[in-house]
């Protein structure tokens, strides 16, 4: 066990439609990055936020957006769901994310969208 | 958190036998690499890290070595065991803002009893 916690495990939508994913960090950790892992592209950079400040984007689509609350924990939000966005989703949280440190993921979200 | 469905190179061994992964990494600005085992429905699980000043670094059972010169990474595996079955990533990392991780595409090592 990671410390890293997610949920919900598994989500089942419509395309059109808007979800949001949890995830709480490790105790102490200021840094959350958020990854996806679909079937073709395997694990991808999404976001990253450090004590509650957006730091870094990668390949995140428009229509997902993120937010680190004060409590740590983080919320991605997918919205105007398509077929392609089905994957699993992966929070990872690390002590800073200033430097070189271990990022513990979680279990993942697995979206589907019909 | 299994990788199925991805195209992924397999590894297939006998249990007890020494397994090397390979990486080729993109970016030679990169710094800092691991190593992430991902069994399935899990998420990945840190294996082993190497800096980009160091060759080779040991652990239990594991081993990386790190080649600048042609960006390549490996991963051995002494006496490999069943429950070392998983998905295999190398990933990248780049002193930029975020620290970030760029993954490989990964490896799928199977262990025969």
């Amino acid at each position: 066990d990671s410390g890293v916690t997610q949920t919900p495990k598994h989500l089942i939508t419509a395309t059109g439609q808007r979800v949001t994913l949890r995830c709480s960090p490790r105790s102490g950790d200021l840094s959350v990055y958020w990854y996806q892992q679909s079937l073709d592209q395997g694990l991808q950079f999404l976001i990253q936020y450090y004590n509650g400040e957006e730091r870094a984007k990668g390949n995140i689509l428009e229509r997902f957006s993120a937010q680190q609350f004060p409590d740590l924990h983080s919320e991605l939000n997918l919205s105007s769901l398509e077929l392609g966005d089905s994957a699993l989703y992966f929070c990872a949280s690390s002590v800073r994310g200033l430097s070189y440190n271990e990022q513990f993921f979680g279990p993942g979200t697995r979206l589907t969208v019909l | 958190g299994e990788s199925v469905g991805l195209h992924l190179p397999t590894l297939s061994v006998q249990e007890g036998d020494n397994s090397i992964i390979n990486c080729a990494y993109s970016n030679s600005a990169s710094d800092y690499f691991i190593w992430y085992k991902q069994e399935s429905g899990k998420g990945p699980q840190f294996i082993i890290d190497i800096r980009s000043n160091m060759d080779k670094r040991q652990g239990q059972r594991v081993t990386v070595l790190l080649n600048k010169t042609v960006k390549h990474l490996s991963l051995q595996i002494a006496a490999t065991q069943p429950g070392d079955s998983a998905v295999y990533f190398c990933a990248e990392n780049m002193e930029d803002s975020s620290y970030k991780l760029i993954f490989g595409s990964g490896t799928r090592l199977l262990v025969r009893p």
